[in-house]
C-alpha cells in the first residue's frame, strides 16, 4: 500500500541554519506530495505542495522537489527563523482517491 | 470565514462513556475527513466523506461512527469509549484538488 516515511526529529537548529528534513514515499503510480505544518496548538496548514514529478513546491522559503527517480520529497530552507517552530509533516494523495496518508512528522526546535 | 470549526476542544470521559465530536464547514466542500493524531504516529484517517449522505471507513473505524445528513456537519460518535480512544481528533475538509483545510483539534482523554 501507500506509505510516507520521514526523518525523526526532533531537529533543533539555531537562527539562520540551513534545514532539511527527509521525506521519502511508496506508491503506484504518480501521487500529488504535500508537505503540512502543525504550529503549538493548531490544526495542520498546507505548507506547500507538487503534483508531478520535476516540480518544485515553494511557499515562505520552504522548497521541496518531487524527485520520482529516488521516490523522495525533502523539505529544505536556506535560513530558518525561530518563528519556523513547528511540526512538519509529509504527504501524499494516490491520484484517483479521496485519501491523504500522512508521514509521523518531524518536530522542528529553532533557537535564536 | 470561520473554515472549519470543531468543538469541544478539550474532553475527559470516563471508560465506556459516549460522546459526539462536532464538526462543521462553511466552505461547502463535499470532502472532509476525521484523523486522529497518536504522539509519534502521524494522522491517521478514521472515517471520511465525498459528500452529504455517503460516509465511507479509513485506517482507524473501530469504536467510532460518523454520519453526513448536511454538506456543512460532520460529526464524530464514540459509543463505548477506550482508553485507546486517547488522542487529539482533526476534522479536515477540502473541494476538489484543493487543499486541506483543517480545525484545531479536539484533545480527548478517556480514563
Amino acid at each position: 500500500g501507500n506509505s510516507v516515511t520521514q526523518m525523526e526529529g526532533p531537529v533543533t537548529l539555531s537562527e539562520e541554519a540551513f534545514l532539511t528534513i527527509n521525506c521519502t514515499y511508496t506508491a503506484t503510480g504518480y501521487p500529488s506530495l504535500f508537505w503540512y505544518v502543525q504550529y503549538p496548538g493548531e490544526g495542520l496548514q498546507l505548507l506547500l505542495k507538487a503534483t508531478k514529478a520535476d516540480d518544485k513546491g515553494s511557499n515562505k522559503g520552504f522548497e521541496a522537489t518531487y524527485r520520482k527517480e529516488t521516490t523522495s520529497f525533502h523539505l529544505e530552507k536556506g535560513s530558518v527563523q525561530v518563528s519556523d517552530s513547528a511540526v512538519y509533516f509529509c504527504a501524499l494523495s494516490a491520484k484517483g482517491t479521496y485519501k491523504y496518508i500522512f508521514g509521523t512528522g518531524t518536530r522542528l526546535k529553532v533557537l535564536a | 470565514n470561520a473554515g472549519v470549526t470543531q468543538t469541544p476542544k478539550f474532553r475527559i470521559l470516563k471508560i465506556g462513556q459516549s460522546m459526539t465530536l462536532q464538526c462543521a464547514q462553511d466552505m461547502n466542500h463535499n470532502y472532509m475527513y476525521w484523523y486522529r493524531q497518536d504522539p509519534g504516529m502521524g494522522l491517521k484517517l478514521i472515517y471520511y466523506s465525498v459528500g452529504a449522505g455517503i460516509t465511507d471507513k479509513g485506517e482507524v473505524p473501530n469504536g467510532y461512527n460518523v454520519s453526513r445528513s448536511t454538506t456543512e456537519d460532520f460529526p464524530l460518535r464514540l459509543e463505548l469509549a477506550a482508553p485507546s480512544q486517547t488522542s487529539v481528533y482533526f476534522c479536515a475538509s477540502k473541494e476538489g484538488d484543493e487543499k486541506l483545510f483543517f480545525g484545531s483539534g479536539t484533545q480527548l482523554s478517556v480514563l
